[in-house]
């Protein structure tokens, strides 16, 4: 099935760093979502993105809405060790269904 | 809000048997849910849509007479995965779509189920 390009494919970092990821299609969504997974879950939505430059925050967490609407980003500032998984960005278009990226594996170093 | 649970988290079965999973949004109604798989190390890819009170729409490549979904009410959809091999053996996630199909909605995702067919 169609997925969608994400980057970088993995991260290590140390603790304290800032992250950033990127999400790439070749097809317009009407709808960004990001979220995280840790291993043995399902995963859980961080945020959702509905409007083209649209940019919004979730505590530590911040994402845009790609102004070409075929791109999405997400940072997340001064990293934990909690923030430890694997990020994926889904698109949404014309139906419900979802599109998800290849995912993001980040490794935070205390 | 917008929970979604899923029972087993684990099951073990031989091979031949057939396993059922629930998917059960617990406080709100969903309309839509769907069923993912996910291989070690790789994406989720979506299976099949279910829409309560009809039939679930099939990916191209799901054997919808292998992935039986029955969703029943608008809080459960069950999967079962008939006559199982061990190359049916993966991570199985359902989600649940929350609002009344406008542009602001999202997929809340279970916890999974880890099938292991030997």
């Amino acid at each position: 099935g169609q997925q969608l390009n994400q980057s970088p494919q993995s991260m290590f970092i140390q603790e304290g760093e800032d992250v950033s990821m990127n999400c790439t299609s070749s097809s317009i969504f009407n709808t960004w979502l990001w979220y995280k997974q840790e291993p043995g879950e399902g995963p859980v939505l961080l945020i959702a993105l509905y409007k083209a430059g649209e940019l919004t925050s979730n505590g530590r967490l911040t994402a845009q809405f790609g102004i070409t609407r075929k791109d999405s980003f997400l940072n997340i500032s001064a990293s934990i060790p909690s923030d430890v998984g694997i990020y994926f960005c889904a698109g949404q278009s014309g139906t419900y269904k979802y599109i998800f990226g290849t995912g993001t594996r980040l490794k935070v170093l205390a | 809000g917008a929970v979604v649970s899923q029972h087993p988290s684990r099951v073990i079965c031989k091979s031949g048997t057939s396993v059922k999973i629930e998917c059960r949004s617990l406080d709100f109604q969903a309309t839509t849910m769907f069923w993912y798989r996910q291989f070690p190390k790789q994406s989720l890819m979506l299976m099949a849509t279910s829409n309560e009170g009809s039939k679930a729409t099939y990916e191209q490549g799901v054997e919808k007479d292998k992935f039986l979904i029955n969703h029943a009410s608008l809080t459960l959809s069950t999967l079962t995965v008939t006559s199982a091999h061990p190359e049916d053996s993966s991570f199985y996630i359902c989600s649940a779509r929350t609002g009344g199909g406008g542009p602001t909605y999202e997929q809340y995702f279970g916890p999974g189920t880890r099938l292991t067919v030997t």
